[in-house]
């Protein structure tokens, strides 16, 4: 069974610090992606990935850095988080190529700044 | 680049009548087609994928939905609802493998008993 493991279910994190959100897929996947999901704003795309070392940007990428040194592994930072990131933060994985299929995700976690 | 519109943000429905949650996408290109449900504190899950072939796409727990190239549209419909169908539904496009989902901002539908 496919899979994408997000490694937190629930982080609280207070204003200011470094927070590290980890993703790993087990599916040899290329593609790996990074959402924040908020009410009545649906999926929103931060950062995504083809490819080991490499990064794209997406729509909201302010305040957030990406890596990855592993494929089965890509991490989304927050520098100094604030209170408006408190969001619920969705990983994703996809074959790359010209094979198109959907996008795997994982269990998303919910992370509130104070 | 591509957008997504799922017309109605909550849908109200009795339990075993139908239902339809619509999703128009605008695209200058080839675009394919996805269905996902999500479940209260979980992440999503594909109902359906419209990649080629015949219109009408079957998915799981008795979803289908058609795709209609002139409208746009990739509405998905159930004949009769459940409890448990109680969850958000996010429509997605993407032009190719290599490009990311692009997500609707999601429908809440509610069965009611």
């Amino acid at each position: 069974d496919v899979k994408v493991t997000q490694s937190s279910r629930y982080l609280v994190k207070r204003t200011g610090e470094k927070v590290f959100l980890e993703c790993v897929q087990d599916m040899d996947h290329e593609n790996m992606f990074w959402y924040r999901q908020d009410p009545g704003l649906g999926l929103r795309l931060i950062y995504f990935s083809y490819d080991v070392k490499m990064k794209e940007k997406g729509d909201i990428p302010e305040g957030y850095s990406v890596s990855r040194e592993k494929k089965e592994r890509f991490s989304l930072i927050l520098e100094s988080a604030s209170t408006n990131q408190t969001s619920m933060y969705l990983c994703a994985s996809r074959t790359g190529g010209i094979v198109n299929t959907e996008a795997f995700f994982g269990q998303g976690t919910r992370l509130t700044v104070v | 680049a591509q957008s997504v519109t799922q017309l109605d943000s909550q849908v109200p429905v009795f339990e075993e009548a139908p239902v339809e949650l619509r999703c128009n996408y605008s695209s200058s290109v080839s675009v394919y087609l996805f269905w996902y449900v999500q479940y209260p504190n979980q992440g999503l899950q594909l109902l359906l994928k419209y990649l080629s072939g015949s219109t009408l796409v079957k998915g799981i727990n008795g979803f289908e939905a058609e795709f209609n190239k002139s409208q746009t549209s990739f509405h998905l419909r159930k004949p009769s609802v459940h409890i448990s169908d109680t969850a958000e539904y996010f429509c997605a496009v993407t032009p190719s493998g290599n490009t990311p989902l692009v997500f609707g901002k999601g429908t809440r539908l509610s069965v009611i008993a």
